[in-house]
């Protein structure tokens, strides 16, 4: 079993459609990580949480520590939205920072 | 500022070579970490440096290894290449320091290695 499970895999949707995307981890953490991937693979940091909710423009991530999940929320959804979307959970201590993925949701927006 | 710049983008090597690929983080961040994201395995952590000192190994072979300059500027050399080993190696890096143990990761364009 991965330590980091997202779903679904894929993700077809239309425009202005409220998209949720879920991540479920069995570590302890000290943070988690949503990403964004576009297709060329450059990577955008679209949040970093650790406890609550955060929202930035269009995008909601919360987390509960307890049930150990996430989810990532697009609300109002866009073609431009159209990406890979990787949540991966982070393990930092005074040693060490270390970061493990989940495998990605691609995400498909339709005009 | 700048974000975090690697070279080369992209690179065509043979089995049995050797290749070396850089990462310059934004400036004042000393924490860089790299990846690798293949099809079938997706992204992976190998390892990161802090400081010049590698902090934390992922699940790599000895073939695998990195350095960190006193800029904070790290390189990753992969030795004796092999088919598997094409992928996109990506590397971010993070301010690390004071009361903060760790803060987000800005990561790079990435390099796009093919091994023939």
């Amino acid at each position: 079993k991965n330590e980091v499970e997202q779903s679904p895999q894929n993700l077809t949707a239309q425009e202005g459609e409220f998209i949720t995307i879920n991540c479920s981890y069995s570590v302890g953490i000290s943070a988690l990580h949503w990403l964004q991937q576009h297709p060329g693979g450059g990577i955008v940091s679209l949040f970093m949480l650790s406890s609550g909710k955060k929202k930035h423009g269009r995008l909601i991530a919360t987390i509960n520590i307890q049930e150990k999940h996430s989810s990532l929320h697009i609300t109002a959804s866009h073609p431009r939205d159209s990406a890979v979307y990787i949540c991966a959970v982070r393990w930092a201590a005074k040693d060490t920072d270390k970061l493990i993925f989940g495998t990605g949701t691609r995400l498909q927006v339709f005009p | 500022k700048a974000g975090v710049t690697q070279t080369p983008r992209y690179l065509i090597k043979t089995r049995g070579q050797q290749v070396t690929l850089s990462c310059s983080p934004i400036s004042g961040h000393r924490s860089v970490s790299w990846y690798q994201q293949t099809p079938g395995q997706g992204l992976q952590f190998l390892f990161e440096y802090f400081s010049e000192t590698q902090r934390n190994k992922g699940n790599f072979p000895g073939r695998f290894s990195g350095r960190q300059f006193s800029n904070s500027r790290s390189e990753m050399n992969v030795s004796t290449l092999e088919l598997g080993d094409s992928a996109l190696y990506l590397c971010a890096s993070s301010f690390r320091g004071g009361r903060l143990l760790y803060n987000e990761q800005f990561f790079g364009p990435g390099t796009r290695l093919t091994v023939l």
